[in-house]
């Protein structure tokens, strides 16, 4: 079965803080992905980052950057030197590959980051 | 690139009337169209899978009398609610993934802006 996990309901945090976002996910299929999603108070869900599970290189992103480690089944977003437009819910999902097509998306329940001034 | 629209953005509608949404993808083709359910400060749960020419797959417990989607072309799915009750109230998002070309799939699903249905 899979499953996506995001234990942290709620961060606040000041702004020019870092934060880091967890993410835990199952899966038996040894082909998937995995996607962070930022939905700021207007609902739009914007995409961030995709990575495929035979890439377990760290990637940076401006102020983003993400940790992915198949040892621990994690996926977690760090967000350096935090602004007040980062205030938003963070999803974190898993697909995993469905013949040619991607598959649906697993989703976690998010994360809301509040980033205060 | 990879732009999906979604109309109308807000609808206010009385209790025993159809809504239906439509769901764009504006610079890519997209053989599969995701409808997806969320409601105040939860995550998004996936109603029902659409793919062009066919018929819909519905996740279980949605009711595909009530929740019609047709999606006609490579650029368009729309998701029908039919006899709206005040439960149905939600946001309503649809996704889009860009179909084959030599194999491959962009692996990535673009949402549109979403939909907030409100019944009275």
């Amino acid at each position: 079965a899979q499953k996506v996990t995001q234990a942290q309901t709620e961060i606040s945090v000041v702004e020019k803080e870092d934060v880091t976002l967890d993410c835990v996910y199952e899966t038996r299929d040894t082909t998937y992905y995995l996607f962070w999603y930022k939905q700021p108070p207007s609902g739009e869900l914007v995409f961030l980052i995709r990575r495929n599970s035979f890439d377990e290189q760290n990637e940076i992103s401006g102020r983003y950057s993400w940790n992915f480690q198949k040892s621990t089944s994690s996926f977690n977003f760090t967000i350096t030197a935090s602004q007040v437009v980062d205030s938003a819910v963070y999803f974190c999902a898993l697909s995993e590959e469905r013949g040619s097509t991607l598959g649906r998306l697993y989703f976690g329940r998010g994360t809301q980051l509040t980033v205060w001034p | 690139g990879a732009v999906v629209s979604q109309h109308p953005s807000r609808v206010i509608c009385k209790s025993g009337t159809s809504v239906k949404i439509e769901c764009r993808s504006l610079d890519f083709q997209a053989t599969t169209m995701f409808w997806y359910r969320q409601f105040p400060k939860q995550s998004l749960m996936l109603m029902a899978t659409s793919n062009e020419g066919s018929k819909a797959t519905y996740e279980q417990g949605v009711e595909k009398d009530k929740f019609l989607i047709n999606h006609a072309s490579l650029t368009l799915s729309t998701l029908t609610v039919t006899s709206a009750h005040p439960e149905d109230s939600s946001f309503y998002i649809c996704s889009a993934e860009s179909g084959l070309a030599g194999g491959e799939s962009t692996d990535t699903q673009y949402f549109g802006p979403g939909t907030r249905l409100t019944v009275l």
